[in-house]
């Protein structure tokens, strides 16, 4: 399974961008990045996924190297919600079907005044 | 739309005691399910996963027990839970290849 390594934490201004790195450096050609929040005592949340080309939806932004070991999660405007621990993720398929996402630690994302 | 149920949110239970927390999903069928479990300040493990009815692969060696009796039920088990099964149990549930959507989770207390 390819690993991922992520800062532990970081701090971000309300409504400045927060810019959350992955290292995947051993992802395989067909595995995605997939990158989730959890805010405390709750379930994680989905944001975003990608395989090669960036991708941008109501939530954030991914952006993923050319040769696929690193990315960035991009919150354009952070706000006190968005305080959360972020998972970046490498899917890895299982036969039969269905994805086992193998969580590491996360980045502790503090959105401060 | 999809949906998933994961109850009790929270449990208190005596070492050496049984266990069993349920999750169930709606607005889809054949989905494959997964349980994790987040220890106090820890990330979250994949504990088993099911692609189907009666399907269950574990993840690591351990004190509980997964089963699959419906194509949307998924049921975590233990017949005598330890200290150390205490922690946040999430359920989730995916497509064959779509991300994953998680339950507000249980939290477990072995006392």
């Amino acid at each position: 399974d390819a690993k991922t390594t992520q800062p532990p934490s970081m701090d971000c201004a309300e409504g400045r961008a927060a810019n959350l790195p992955c290292n995947h450096s051993t992802i395989s050609g067909n595995e995605y990045v997939y990158w989730y929040r959890q805010i405390h005592s709750q379930g994680p949340q989905y944001i975003i996924h990608g395989l090669k080309n960036n991708e941008t939806n109501e939530m954030a932004s991914l952006i993923i190297t050319e040769d696929r070991k690193s990315s960035t999660l991009i919150l354009p405007h952070a706000t006190l919600r968005d305080t959360a621990v972020y998972y970046c993720i490498v899917r890895v398929a299982v036969t039969g079907g269905g994805n086992k996402l193998t969580f590491g630690t996360g980045t502790q994302l503090k959105v401060e005044l | 739309s999809q949906t998933i149920h994961q109850w009790p949110a929270t449990l208190v239970q005596p070492v050496g005691s049984p266990l069993s927390l349920e999750c169930t999903v709606e607005g889809t069928s054949n989905p494959n399910l997964y349980w994790y479990r987040q220890a106090a300040g820890r990330g979250l493990q994949l504990l088993f996963y099911s692609v189907g009815i009666g399907q269950i692969s574990s993840e690591v060696p351990q004190n509980l027990s997964a089963s699959r009796p419906q194509d949307r039920q998924f049921i975590l088990s233990s017949k005598k839970l330890l200290l150390s099964d205490s922690g946040f149990y999430l359920c989730a549930w995916s497509g064959a290849y779509t991300e994953a959507f998680f339950g507000q989770g249980t939290r477990l207390t072995v006392v």
